[in-house]
């Protein structure tokens, strides 16, 4: 069965730290990977990675796939306050139930920024 | 991207009955999706909302609970019947742009049934 297992569930930290989100998956015929930024309701769209050893990179926030180890890590340097959020790791297979573009979502990452 | 918007925003809604959650979007778009997240869970796929035919609905999911109407490129609807606490979610429309998997959520709805 395909799954997505993010960890740590959640996380507490001051502004100005470094984390580091991290994203498993088990997935028949991977596509790519995405990260999103869950505030309130609405994920909001961060990365898209399909191939490996690249960092995306916007702002504070970078991201790398492993393809080989089946991982891909979220890391915001400099914490603020405003990067409290639920992140999610998402993948699409290829061709999963027949349709294009479908995600397989882990269950988030909760993040707490203190001040 | 797409601007994306959802009516409405939260209900309060009695055991029962049933509620129409309507998405707009400013563009015309390929892919249109629907997704559950109940208390402390992660995003579930309901259904791929098909123009012009019916949805596509993915396991554990039926159409006589959840009907999806999709009547052009921009706009969908997805209906919650018979509710029941259990159906107490935050639904998510979803789209996609051309053939890429990305997709771009609208800003959902806090559905609460008592």
């Amino acid at each position: 069965e395909d799954k997505v297992v993010q960890s740590p569930l959640s996380l507490v930290v001051h502004e100005g730290d470094t984390v580091t989100l991290n994203c498993s998956y088990e997935v028949t015929n991977f596509r790519s990977l995405l990260w999103y930024k869950q505030e309130k309701k609405a994920p909001t769209f961060l990365f898209m990675l399909t191939s490996s050893g690249i960092e995306k990179k916007s702002g504070r926030l970078s991201s790398i796939l492993d393809k080989k180890e089946l991982f891909s890590i979220l890391n915001i340097t400099a914490t603020q306050t405003g990067d409290s959020a639920v992140y999610l790791c998402a993948v699409t297979p290829l061709n999963y139930g027949g349709s294009q573009g479908n995600l397989i979502f882990g269950k988030g990452t909760k993040l707490s920024v203190k001040p | 991207s797409a601007v994306i918007s959802q009516k409405p925003s939260r209900d309060i809604c009695q055991r029962g009955t049933s509620l129409t959650i309507q998405c707009q979007v400013d563009s015309q778009v390929t892919m249109m999706f629907w997704y559950r997240q109940q208390p402390g869970q992660s995003l579930t796929l309901i259904a791929t909302a098909n123009q012009g035919s019916e949805a596509t609905y993915e396991s554990g999911f039926v159409i006589d609970k959840f009907p999806i109407s999709r009547p052009n490129l921009t706009f969908s609807t997805l209906t919650v019947s018979n509710m029941s606490p259990e159906d107490s979610s935050i639904y998510l429309c979803s789209v996609s742009l051309g053939l890429t998997e990305t997709q771009y959520f609208g800003p959902g709805t806090r559905l609460l049934v008592l």
